[in-house]
């Protein structure tokens, strides 16, 4: 099965900084990444996703890249804000149209801290 | 669009008693929802994909008897913890997709605490 490690466990930035996590995964058939964000007792929110035809996609201050050949993808964030900080996942799924099952695999998890 | 909603959003139980938990699509029709297992600073882990009117799939080491899924209509998918014990607590998140697409949206969560 699908196996993703995101790093690093925990980030701790000043504000106005970037912040980059990165993820790897280990199933070549995978063809969707999302990047969840989680506040401390509430549900995971989709911030961005990327399919496997695409290679980078932004969404103002937030982008995702990924390399297929390599596997892996990051997430970067530009002048972060206080509001920024939360837990954040990767994970990544095949899509329902190749016959995937579209279980999405987390990562592990990056505690993302924006400090003043 | 695409709000699921989950109830209770807390329950605490006795050892051995059952509790459900339902997860609901408000406006949008799923024809797969998820449940998925939290632990404390830990990562989200899937127990089984639960199609509407099919039997759900259940993730290897996650035992079917105890944790019983149903699926009974496009909007409604419920987990039953049967004879919970104290190492069931944890915070249960759904998610729910609609047909042709992959786009997963996930419920605010259920913290299970048992006593």
């Amino acid at each position: 099965g699908e196996n993703v490690e995101q790093h690093p466990s925990t980030l701790s930035v000043q504000e106005g900084d970037s912040a980059v996590i990165k993820c790897t995964y280990s199933d070549s058939a995978s063809n969707y990444f999302p990047w969840y964000k989680q506040e401390l007792g509430k549900r995971p929110q989709l911030i961005i996703d990327i399919r496997s035809n695409v290679g980078e996609k932004k969404d103002q201050r937030i982008a995702v890249t990924l390399n297929k050949t390599a596997k892996h993808f990051s997430l970067h964030i530009t002048e972060t804000q206080p509001e920024d900080s939360a837990v954040y996942f990767c994970a990544a799924s095949s899509s329902i149209f190749t016959g995937g099952g579209n279980k999405l695999t987390f990562g592990t998890g990056t505690q993302l801290k924006v400090e003043l | 669009g695409a709000v699921v909603s989950q109830h209770p959003s807390r329950v605490i139980c006795k050892s051995g008693t059952s509790v459900k938990i339902e997860c609901r699509s408000l406006d949008f029709q799923a024809t797969t929802m998820f449940w998925y297992r939290q632990f404390p600073k830990k990562s989200l882990m899937l127990m089984a994909t639960s199609n509407e009117g099919s039997k759900a799939t259940y993730e290897q080491g996650v035992e079917k008897d105890k944790f019983l899924i149903n699926h009974a209509s496009l909007t409604l998918s419920t987990l039953t913890v049967t004879s919970a014990h104290p190492e069931d607590s944890s915070f249960y998140i759904c998610s729910a997709r609609t047909s042709g697409s992959i786009v997963q949206y996930f419920g605010p969560g259920t913290r299970l605490t048992v006593t």
